[in-house]
């Protein structure tokens, strides 16, 4: 079956601006998570939505925002871009009930200049 | 606060050379524990899990137990490859039901690199 497909694969941006990332997870899965990775930082956890619903967030500023939708597909937005923003923005999807294995799509990695 | 420790990179090492990258970790109740695997340009992949304490995680000659009395979950190969040349990320979560939902908490990574 289909993986977890993240889009775009590359992106520059302008300080300032805003960027909205794209997850699909597998077909099924119901939980999306998304991980910023950095060299300095590694891999942080950002949120995780389940059913439209967020139910985890990490510890990142208000800039950083996402959202689910009926079709499990999820969406995150960075707005007012700035430097340390760019990083490589690994989402994972899994079933969502208790804990089942997660499977990471091959991320988005921003560059903000 | 739940917290991740490994071993610092990178690690280099000969073709069926013995691995060792150790992790250790500090949490608040009881964890689950795993060892996830980055080759170059791609996402993460689960490499083994353990769900509590005393549990072996194995797969693809990687075993990993979980040591409740010394907080850790070292990764272990006999006889590595050059295909194993990727990067190793120890994680933890809480989540059995809980409310740690989708969170895993990562250590930095180790570099391996194996040579012919």
């Amino acid at each position: 079956k289909a993986g977890v497909t993240q889009t775009p694969r590359y992106l520059i941006k302008t300080r300032g601006q805003q960027v909205t990332l794209s997850c699909s997870p597998i077909s099924g899965h119901r939980s999306v998570s998304w991980y910023q990775q950095t060299p300095g930082q590694g891999l942080q956890f950002l949120f995780e939505y389940f059913s439209e619903t967020q139910r985890n967030k990490g510890n990142f500023p208000g800039r950083f925002s996402g959202r689910q939708f009926s079709n499990s597909r999820s969406e995150m937005n960075v707005s007012t871009l700035e430097l340390g923003d760019s990083a490589l923005y690994l989402c994972a999807s899994s079933l969502g009930q208790g804990w089942t294995e997660a499977f990471f799509g091959q991320g988005t990695r921003l560059t903000v200049v | 606060g739940n917290s991740v420790t490994q071993m610092e990179g990178p690690v280099t090492l000969s073709e069926e050379a013995f691995l060792t990258i150790n992790c250790t970790y500090t949490a608040t109740g009881y964890p689950s524990l795993f060892w996830y695997v980055q080759y170059p340009g791609e996402g993460l992949q689960l490499l083994l899990k353990a769900t509590k304490a005393d549990d072996k995680g194995s797969n693809k000659g990687f075993e990993a137990t979980y040591r409740k009395e010394t907080t850790s979950f070292h990764l272990e190969k006999g006889s590595v490859q050059v295909s194993d040349s990727a990067v190793y990320f120890c994680a933890l979560t809480l989540d059995a039901g809980g409310t740690s939902y989708g969170k895993l908490t990562f250590g930095q990574g180790t570099i391996l690199t194996v040579h012919p």
